[in-house]
């Protein structure tokens, strides 16, 4: 089944300890992306990547890492995680080419909390 | 910088078509209109998309005015599951597309 996982679903941590959330997806996208989401401001990115070891800063970077050594996995990196980066998380992946490439698959979401 | 509005919440009996419009005045040429949704917390979900040509598929259909400012969504026969937030979205086309910024959206909410 073609699809977006992410791993945790959940995770509450504490100030200061640094976390991992993995995303990963089998469908051979070039094109994959971090977002989260907060109550009121709807969905904002946070790094994107277009293709292995290319990736760029979003809308709302600060206080996060990305890397993309595979094309399936992207994982987000929170060196240092503070409690405004509680959020909801979301991967997507997206393929290139052709008419339909900007069509980008979502994955389940991480609730994070940070205490 | 918003490139999109649209309305905060809209109503819609169960089994009636749901109009959802989307202002996007300042469109350029090379943008193409994308509709997402979201059921509560789950991942968005793509719907349609299309340039200036009207669009339709298994899911909705895109009507998109002839100046490109405006469009609106149609869900032929709403249904209960069709209760999510719809986000209107404008992104360029060609090979660089760079960020995908969702708006607030529309929260429709369909009643039996």
């Amino acid at each position: 089944e073609a699809q977006v996982t992410q791993n945790p679903r959940y995770l509450i941590t504490v100030t200061g300890k640094k976390l991992t959330v993995t995303c990963s997806q089998n469908m051979n996208h070039e094109y994959m992306s971090w977002y989260r989401q907060d109550p009121g401001l709807g969905l904002r990115q946070i790094y994107y990547s277009m293709n292995v070891e290319v990736t760029d800063k979003g809308d709302v970077p600060e206080g996060y890492k990305v890397s993309r050594k595979e094309k399936r996995n992207f994982p987000l990196i929170l060196e240092s995680p503070s409690p405004n980066q509680t959020s909801l998380y979301f991967c997507a992946s997206s393929p290139r080419g052709g008419r339909g490439y900007n069509e980008q698959f979502f994955g389940p979401g991480t609730r994070l909390t940070v205490l | 910088d918003a490139k999109t509005t649209q309305p905060p919440s809209m109503d819609c009996a169960e089994g009636r078509a749901a109009n959802l419009p989307c202002n996007h005045s300042t469109i350029s040429g090379n943008e193409y209109v994308y509709w997402y949704r979201q059921i509560h917390s789950q991942g968005p979900q793509y719907i349609i998309h299309g340039l200036k040509n009207n669009e339709t598929n298994e899911m909705a259909s895109l009507i998109i005015t002839e100046d490109r400012k405006s469009s609106t969504l149609i869900l032929p026969h709403a249904t209960l599951r069709d209760t999510a937030v719809y986000y209107c979205i404008v992104m360029p086309g060609g090979t660089s597309y760079g960020k995908l910024t969702f708006g607030q959206g529309t929260i429709l909410t369909v009643h039996p």
